[in-house]
């Protein structure tokens, strides 16, 4: 089983709707991530989480928001979807102390109609 | 203001020969660097990493190089092999804080 799971893989919304995309890890990491990749851009932070009572904003966060329900899970909410932020959507985990490196999943495809 | 560049979108090299990827970054304060390799529909996966007091790391045909002065790195493959064809971000964090990414460079190994 893979060690960073991410729901839905694919998904098609209208613009306005609230949407959820979940990330869950059996890595037993503290440090959780949210990204987008956009062609040309490569991959910008959107919201991390170093604990369950640590959220941040990162470099995109507007429009986004995040709750860590749990260790393991870690979502990204689309309050209004709009079409600029049709992209693919990544969830990370590391672990602390360590080096940094970050463990992505298998991305969300999102497209906003 | 774009901390880590890659200049290259794309690069293409025959099978058998080296491919090298540059990496360019603007922040003196990071301390660790890291090369991730990513096929289409999946998720990017860690290849190889340096920290900033080395100035090479070698694992099996891949080679990363930091030129600290030159805030500089790149990574070598030899050989190359169909399978190396991919798209490469290279990415750097301080302090063990959050990485900051390249825009990425898809690179096609020619049979």
């Amino acid at each position: 089983d893979a060690d960073v799971t991410q729901t839905p893989r694919n998904r098609i919304t209208k613009t306005g709707k609230r949407i959820m995309l979940e990330c869950s890890q059996t890595k037993g990491h503290d440090r959780m991530y949210w990204y987008r990749q956009d062609p040309g851009l490569g991959l910008r932070l959107i919201y991390y989480s170093f604990d369950v009572k640590d959220i941040n904003k990162g470099e995109i966060s507007d429009g986004y928001s995040v709750s860590r329900q749990a260790q393991a899970k870690f979502s990204l909410s689309l309050e209004s979807a709009i079409p600029n932020q049709t992209a693919l959507y990544f969830c990370a985990t590391s672990e602390f102390p360590g080096q940094g490196t970050q463990y992505f999943g298998p991305g969300t495809r999102l497209l906003v109609l | 203001d774009q901390q880590v560049k890659q200049n290259s979108p794309s690069l293409s090299v025959q099978e058998g020969r080296i491919s090298i990827l540059n990496c360019d970054y603007t922040n003196s304060m990071f301390d660790y660097f890291l090369w991730y390799k990513k096929y289409p529909a999946e998720g990017p996966t860690f290849l190889i990493s340096i920290s900033s007091i080395k100035d090479k790391n070698e694992d099996g045909r891949f080679t990363v190089f930091l030129n600290k002065s030159a805030k500089h790195l790149s990574l070598h493959i030899v050989p190359s092999q169909p399978g190396d064809s991919a798209v490469y971000f290279c990415a750097a964090s301080f302090g063990n804080e959050k990485l900051t990414f390249g825009t990425g460079t898809r690179l096609t190994i020619i049979p």
